[in-house]
């Protein structure tokens, strides 16, 4: 059973139309992070939650956002998307930082900017 | 729509031959590496990790390698099988960066 699951697979937007991108976790995880993902890289990370304290990544546009209601839940605004920020992006999560913590991530969201 | 990406190295190998992929990294506070396997359409799967007190570490059909001396971390996929054929990065973390560095990707294509 999907432990990190993402909504939708695939998501299609507008060129700067506002998108949100859902991540869930069954897992009770302290942690959970949204990476970005172009074609034949590495995911490159944008946040990450400690649990409601919120870390962003000192390259990260301002464009992106994210929001943890709760210890479940977390969502990736975009708030004006361009072209450049169609992508893959995976949500993981993992109980602690560092070491003997490995990220247990999701399948993903496909964006497409049209 | 996307930007091209990077081609990535790519290792192609017969069924049933023993894979290795080769990572080297950069930070020699490194003390936490993972192996994620990325299969086309997939959020990277956890394979295997070591921490750097160890220099060997197996799981199923798995061994990973860690030479701390010159950097170099790698992965050997023992009888290789057509289901192996995905993306493999490496990842580190460690000394004031808590947070996961993933290495670029190695293509693995398995020919039956």
């Amino acid at each position: 059973d999907a432990m990190v699951i993402q909504n939708p697979r695939y998501q299609v937007t507008q060129f700067g139309k506002p998108v949100t991108l859902s991540c869930s976790q069954t897992l009770n995880h302290n942690v959970m992070y949204w990476y970005q993902q172009k074609s034949s890289q590495a995911p490159k990370l944008l946040f990450h939650y400690y649990d409601k304290d919120f870390n962003n990544e000192a390259d990260t546009p301002d464009n992106f956002q994210s929001r943890r209601p709760n210890t479940s839940f977390c969502f990736l605004d975009i708030r004006s998307p361009g072209l450049g920020d169609a992508a893959m992006y995976s949500c993981a999560t993992s109980r602690d930082v560092g070491g003997d913590s490995p990220l247990h991530f999701g399948n993903g969201t496909r964006l497409t900017v049209t | 729509g996307e930007s091209v990406g990077l081609h990535l190295p790519t290792l192609s190998v017969q069924e049933g031959d023993n894979s290795i992929i080769n990572c080297a990294y950069s930070n020699s506070a490194s003390d936490y590496f993972i192996w994620y396997k990325q299969e086309s359409g997939k959020g990277p799967q956890f394979i295997i990790d070591i921490r750097s007190n160890m220099d060997k570490r197996q799981g199923q059909r798995v061994t990973v390698l860690l030479n701390k001396t010159v950097k170099h971390l790698s992965l050997q996929i023992a009888a290789t099988q057509p289901g192996d054929s995905a993306v493999y990065f490496c990842a580190e973390s460690g000394g004031s960066n808590y947070k996961l560095t993933f290495g670029k990707g190695t293509l693995l294509t398995v020919n039956p």
